[in-house]
């Protein structure tokens, strides 16, 4: 199957400080990707869809200020946590659908950002 | 917008046994419903999906089956093994899938008793 590829697995970073995290498609083209953020023991919420060349969607309650999406390439997104607080603490995953494909999405490792 | 819902929220199940998860989704425009299985700190890894077109799937000992008049979808996990124990969630899907993205359920914590 397609490979999307996440980095960094793990963040611990200070509050105040911005933390990047890159998601690539590794075999495959990706003009949109979707960027999740998951807290412990719970489900996948989609915070924003990022589109290649263009602007990010973010989903309603998702500050658009606060977690900076960048697609500028068609392997490529990154997800900026901006001056980040401990309540930034969580899971964030990407995916991207191959184009073509019948639908299946394809996950990131995941980052576990940890902001103290 | 979609809403799935999702339960059991915990299964426990003992080693051989079935296990039944349920799903139901709010928009009847949705078309695909893929359900991941997720370990522990890991991504989520699909592993089966049906689309609206069929009624059930099957692939080894996972099955799932759709209801669209009644909008809701089912897996099905027959002889039970310890390594089936994750968290599986299901999702919903009206374009496929692929622009759209998908909307997940809450997920379900199976447990495998051995």
């Amino acid at each position: 199957g397609a490979v999307v590829s996440q980095h960094p697995s793990r963040v611990i970073c200070k509050s105040g400080t911005s933390v990047k995290i890159e998601c690539r498609s590794l075999d495959f083209q990706a003009t949109t990707m979707f960027w999740y953020r998951q807290f412990p023991k719970q489900s996948l919420m989609l915070m924003a869809t990022s589109n290649e060349g263009s602007k990010a969607t973010y989903e309603q309650g998702v500050e658009k200020d606060k977690f900076l999406i960048n697609h500028a390439s068609l392997t490529l997104s990154t997800l900026t946590v901006t001056s980040a607080h401990p309540e930034d603490s969580s899971f964030y995953i990407c995916s991207a659908p191959r184009s073509g494909g019948p639908g299946e999405l394809f996950f990131g490792e995941g980052s576990r950002l940890t902001v103290l | 917008g979609e809403n799935v819902e999702q339960h059991p929220s915990t299964l426990s199940v003992q080693e051989g046994d079935s296990a039944v998860i349920k799903c139901t989704y709010s928009d009847s425009a949705s078309n695909y419903f893929p359900w991941y299985k997720q370990e522990l700190g890991k991504r989520p890894q699909l592993i089966i999906d049906i689309r609206s077109n069929v009624g059930e799937k099957k692939d080894q000992r996972i099955a799932v089956t759709l209801n669209k008049t009644a909008k809701h979808f089912s897996l099905h996990i027959t002889e039970t093994q310890p390594e089936d124990s994750a968290v599986y969630f299901c999702a919903a899907s009206a374009s496929g899938g692929g622009a759209d993205g998908l909307t997940f359920g809450k997920g379900t914590h199976l447990i495998i008793q051995p």
